[in-house]
């Protein structure tokens, strides 16, 4: 069974700070997803993710399949941002048909 | 864009009694899934479903859950009994194929009273 574990577990920066959050996770995978959850629950998909890196808009996601490690950046955060930042994986078996394992996310709020 | 739809947003319900919670994938997807996020932990796979049967399922989907997809575009979940402990915010996910990026509905906040 797969271990995910995220850090930090809440995030408190200024508008226009560059962060990082951080994701690990014990047992290969076929993936590597981060997603968004805002405060009224709704997930929204950022990235997918199995190799390398990935840019969409402001924010990086970087893999590193060695190292059993992502991470997630968000450039000129804006309070717009504030949001838990979750990063979930999928491993090998099924086909897909197996769920995704999640982490206990990232609690991140960006102050004016 | 496509979007993955989920009613009811919210629903109360007595312990004991029957809840279905329905969701409507993105029409091209082939696989579903449903997962539950109790107050304060972390999201829970439940269970994947493709070509009209159960994938995979977590042992958090006992005897009193079943899925179904009873025409082309619904997925459902039921509980049929439910518990104090049912009470969390249930999300339904699809994907085009298996391995592809999943796509979330908003949830259905169940409360069990």
């Amino acid at each position: 069974k797969n271990e995910v574990e995220q850090s930090p577990q809440n995030l408190t920066a200024q508008e226009g700070e560059f962060i990082t959050i951080n994701c690990s996770y014990s047992v290969g995978i076929s993936a590597l997803h981060w997603l968004q959850q805002h405060p009224g629950g709704g997930i929204v998909s950022l990235f997918m993710l199995s190799s390398g890196k990935k840019k969409h808009g402001r924010l990086i996601a970087t893999i590193n399949i060695q190292e059993k490690h992502s991470s997630l950046h968000i450039t000129a955060s804006h309070p717009r941002d504030s949001a838990v930042y979750i990063c979930a994986v999928r491993g090998y078996s099924g086909g897909g048909a197996d769920g995704l394992t999640f982490g206990k996310g990232t609690h991140l709020i960006i102050q004016p | 864009e496509p979007e993955v739809t989920q009613t009811p947003s919210h629903q109360v319900t007595q312990m004991g009694q029957e809840v279905i919670l329905r969701c409507v994938p993105i029409s091209n997807h082939l696989y579903f899934y449903w997962y539950r996020q109790i107050l304060g932990q972390k999201v829970e796979f439940l269970v994947s479903f493709y070509n009209n049967e159960i994938s995979e399922k977590s042992e958090i989907f006992d005897d009193q859950f079943s899925v179904e997809r009873p025409d082309g575009s619904n997925f459902t979940l039921k509980i049929r009994s439910t518990k104090l402990e049912d009470s969390a915010m249930y999300f339904c996910a699809s994907s085009e194929q298996g391995l592809t990026e999943a796509f979330f509905g908003q949830g259905t906040r169940l409360t069990v009273v």
